[in-house]
């Protein structure tokens, strides 16, 4: 079986100061993760994923996440925050076979702070 | 180019009718997946359709939900006798194939709300 965690159900952080959401995964095969994010009253938008490769993710709006293996982790980080960042972020994860779901984080609610 | 698109994006109906969402995926993508988000909480899987295959219905929570898929393209979720905990918003997926590296596309939702 395989799940998501997402610690922290709100996270809140000033305008320039780092942002990092965190992600922890289970999955008995190697995963596919991907981070999307949701503005209000819209539906989700990928942020980045990562399938294989370098593990360090670049995606959009300046965000990136690194797949840790040894940690299961995948964290969210971006170096400085923008007003235009709040919105909430889901983790997701989906197995390496020929699964049709992907299952979902509870998401992250993030507020920056003039 | 045109993204998913979900309709209404707005619902209100009394408690005990029957609803229809619509869901136009992007042209191409064989694969459809319908979530329900309730309020401040993660999404929740309810149906994902595969090209001509049959239905993978495992998250519906209960028979007054339904969906089909007419022609491999538009999707139309159906809840029948709604009831006020089916209020939430109701997003739609597609993806381009069955692949797992694939990303999902999300329309904007309806949000469905009960009185």
């Amino acid at each position: 079986a395989q799940s998501v965690t997402q610690l922290g159900s709100h996270v809140s952080v000033s305008e320039g100061a780092l942002v990092l959401l965190r992600c922890n995964y289970s999955s008995s095969v190697p995963p596919y993760l991907f981070w999307y994010v949701q503005y209000p009253n819209q539906g989700l938008q990928l942020l980045l994923k990562y399938t294989t490769g370098a593990t360090l993710v670049k995606g959009i709006n300046g965000f990136e996440a690194e797949f840790k293996k040894s940690e299961t982790s995948f964290h969210l980080t971006k170096p400085s925050a923008h007003m235009s960042d709040a919105a909430e972020y889901f983790c997701a994860v989906s197995r390496g076979s020929s699964a049709s779901k992907i299952i979902f984080g509870s998401g992250t609610r993030l507020s920056i702070r003039p | 180019g045109a993204g998913v698109s979900q309709s209404p994006s707005n619902k209100v109906t009394e408690k005990g009718k029957d609803v229809e969402l619509r869901c136009d995926p992007i042209s191409g993508h064989t694969a459809l997946y319908w979530y329900r988000q309730s309020l401040g909480q993660g999404l929740e899987f309810l149906i994902y359709f595969q090209g001509n295959s049959a239905p993978d219905k495992s998250g519906l929570p209960s028979d007054r939900f339904s969906a089909e898929r007419t022609g491999g393209s538009v999707s139309t979720l159906t809840i029948q006798r709604t009831q006020q905990e089916d209020s939430a918003v109701y997003l739609c997926a597609s993806k381009l194939s069955q692949g797992t590296d694939q990303p999902q596309h999300f329309g904007d939702g309806t949000r469905l709300s009960i009185l």
